[in-house]
């Protein structure tokens, strides 16, 4: 069955990085743009960007241009955020998902799947 | 970026009560909506997508409409276990947003 397995919890000072792991199986890994998601203690979802496994582009949403880098290695079909410059703010889950809509070739899909999610804080 | 709204913020009711939630986009954003239930130290799950298709596994007593601007996520007949956090999502316009919950209270 798809699984996405998500790296460990981690704390950070403030002003360093963190980096995320996404382990995919179950499907083919190049056909499904990579989501991140995240979600501070007590607040609502919040889209941070996406990656295409197979050519390796991404976007992301415009609060975190800049500040988080999104790579994949095709070879363990593993996705990995980045998120640098970390304040208190940042503190929070990250989830990376598979979401519904459609494949990267553009053919509808209602195929949905999340991690477990990482928790992340950023504490001096 | 598209925001979503969504109304009520909490929502009170019983058991076999039920509950009509609502989102509405500030930009025509078609069918491309999906909602989600959360729980507690869970990731969220997916509900309705493309505004009223039920996704795998989801009970018929979930229904979701509407198109354009403005969407409903039905629950005909609340379970214990539905009462949780929901979430519209839009996907028409990158980014993808959500809304910032509706929280179903027993």
């Amino acid at each position: 069955q798809v699984q996405l397995v998500q790296s460990g919890a981690e704390v950070k000072e403030p002003g360093a990085s963190v980096k995320v792991s996404c382990e995919t199986s179950g499907y083919t890994f190049t056909d499904y743009y990579i989501h991140w998601v995240r979600q501070a203690p007590g607040q609502g979802l919040e889209y941070m960007g996406r990656i295409n496994p197979d050519s390796g582009g991404a976007d992301f949403a415009q609060k975190f241009q800049g500040r988080v880098t999104l790579t994949r290695d095709t070879s363990i079909s593993t996705v990995y955020m980045q998120l640098s410059r970390l304040t208190s703010d940042d503190t929070a889950v990250y989830y990376c998902a598979r979401l519904w809509g459609w494949t990267i070739s553009g053919v509808s899909s209602p195929a949905e799947n999340w991690g477990r999610g990482t928790p992340v804080t950023v504490s001096s | 970026e598209i925001v979503m709204t969504q109304s009520p913020a909490t929502l009170s009711l019983s058991p076999g009560e039920r509950a009509t939630l609502s989102c509405r986009a500030s930009q025509n954003i078609a069918t491309t909506l999906a909602w989600y239930q959360q729980k507690p130290g869970q990731p969220p799950r997916l509900l309705i997508y493309y505004a009223s298709n039920r996704a795998t596994g989801i009970p018929a007593r979930f229904s979701g409409s509407g198109s354009g601007t403005d969407f409903t996520l039905t629950i005909s007949s609340l379970e214990p276990e539905d009462f949780a956090v929901y979430y519209c999502q839009q996907r028409r316009i990158r980014p993808d947003t959500f809304g910032q919950g509706t929280k179903l209270d027993i």
